[in-house]
């Protein structure tokens, strides 16, 4: 079965410093990706996604993803963690040949001041 | 002007009882889903309807069942709560299939 592994449920970085969420799936096939973001008591908002071309993937807030076949990865970085960032972060696969989106647990991330 | 608007945004009742949760989307979507979300934050789909027709039904207890009177709306009917139900549940849209999800606020279940 499809799945999605993110590494550290919870991820601590002080402001300014590179945020880096680690996000692996499992598929012989290339699936479309996704990064949400919840802040609290709020819905899953879109923070980039990655379907075909381009493997360096932009997203709002300052936030990119890498695609990389080799590691079925699609690590989310930020190079300067802002206060404003604290939140859960979910990858999402959408596997080849489906159309079901399949969640990862999450990564809680915490910004110190 | 929200896009995908659900209420009530807090629904606490007590076991056996039968409540629903109505949800709306102005974006013109063809596509909406129920989203249940643990206390872990596990996020898992429950149903999809794509143009009023159920497309994704996960191995969600009968006692759930959605209703699509139009394509901007989905409803979420519970029979007979249990306290395994109390959740936060999500409504979503989306334009199609594989496209990103615009998700509502959420309705947090307390089941007593």
């Amino acid at each position: 079965a499809q799945s999605v592994t993110q590494l550290g449920s919870h991820v601590s970085v002080s402001e300014g410093a590179l945020v880096l969420l680690r996000c692996n799936y499992s598929s012989s096939v290339p699936p479309y990706l996704f990064w949400y973001v919840q802040y609290p008591n709020q819905g899953l908002q879109l923070l980039l996604k990655y379907t075909t071309g381009a493997t360096l993937v932009k997203g709002i807030n300052g936030f990119e993803a890498e695609f990389k076949k080799s590691e079925t990865s699609f690590h989310l970085t930020k190079p300067s963690a802002h206060m404003s960032d604290a939140a859960e972060y979910f990858c999402a696969v959408i596997p080849s040949g489906t159309y079901k989106y399949i969640f990862g647990t999450g990564t809680r991330l915490k910004v110190l001041a | 002007d929200t896009a995908v608007s659900q209420t009530p945004k807090y629904l606490v009742t007590q076991m056996g009882n039968d409540k629903s949760i109505k949800c709306e989307q102005n974006l013109g979507h063809d596509t909406m889903y129920w989203y249940k979300q643990d206390s872990k934050k596990f996020l898992k789909i429950m149903f999809s309807y794509n143009n009023k027709e159920l497309i994704i039904n996960e191995t969600v207890p009968n006692r759930f069942s959605p209703k699509s009177p139009d394509k901007a709306h989905l409803n979420l009917h519970i029979n007979s709560l249990e306290l395994g139900d109390s959740a936060v549940y999500f409504c979503a849209s989306s334009q199609g299939l594989d496209s990103p999800l615009h998700f509502g606020n959420g309705t947090r279940l307390t089941v007593t």
